[in-house]
């Protein structure tokens, strides 16, 4: 079945960028998702790509699909205190999500 | 509009103990799934309703259940807790079935039901 692969922990200074890695197994995923998860709270979704689509870009965020190798990664531009929290990669395969582990990101001021 | 709505937000049962947990997804969504969050395990997916049909069911004991109303609200059983039970249920929805084509690719999730078991 599908596995979804994440580091487990980033940090950054504020104002710099943030690149989130995720791999994947399953070349058939439909879509892949970025999710937020701040202490306490559920899932925030901050965008999804389409598995036919290279790239996404969404204000501050940007996401890159790279198929052949099946990596996902999440840009956050000009990083802030507020966008610390766990970031969660999902492939929906079989029609279900399948979740990495998270990403924690730690925004030092 | 409204997003998903999940109740309770917390609640403590005891083992042996049964529970049913509420989801109200967002206003004109048919699909509602749910999923378990763990430490240890992470997010897993437990089940997907779709028009009061289950589509998709997860590697659970059949102590997990659910069922999903006319106005496509859901709800989900858990019967016998035990203490690996204790978890974020996060119930999540959708336009369509995330098990065929056609789902837009958005599924928007509730901020949970804390249950701990005791």
């Amino acid at each position: 079945g599908e596995d979804v692969e994440q580091s487990l922990f980033l940090s950054v200074r504020e104002g710099d960028s943030s690149v989130i890695n995720c791999t994947y197994t399953d070349s058939s995923s439909t879509y892949l998702y970025w999710y937020k998860q701040e202490p306490g709270a559920g899932l925030q979704l901050l965008t999804y790509i389409f598995s036919n689509m290279d790239m996404k870009q969404d204000q501050r965020l940007t996401v890159l699909l790279n198929k052949k190798d099946k990596h996902l990664s999440l840009r956050i531009a000009d990083t802030q205190t507020g966008d610390s929290a766990i970031y969660f990669c999902a492939a929906l395969n079989t029609g279900k999500l399948i979740f990495g582990q998270g990403t924690t990101l730690q925004v030092k001021p | 509009k409204a997003g998903v709505t999940q109740t309770p937000r917390y609640l403590i049962k005891t083992r042996g103990q049964q529970v049913t947990l509420s989801c109200s997804p967002i206003s004109g969504h048919r699909s509602v799934s749910w999923y378990q969050q763990t430490p240890g395990q992470g997010l897993q997916f437990l089940f997907e309703y779709f028009s009061e049909t289950q589509r998709n069911k997860g590697n659970f004991p059949g102590r997990f259940s659910g069922r999903q109303f006319s106005n496509s609200r859901s709800e989900m059983n858990v019967s016998t807790l035990e203490l690996g039970d204790s978890a974020l249920y996060l119930c999540a929805s959708s336009l369509y079935s995330n098990y065929r084509a056609g789902n837009t690719g958005e599924l928007f999730f509730g901020e949970g039901s804390r249950l701990t078991v005791l």
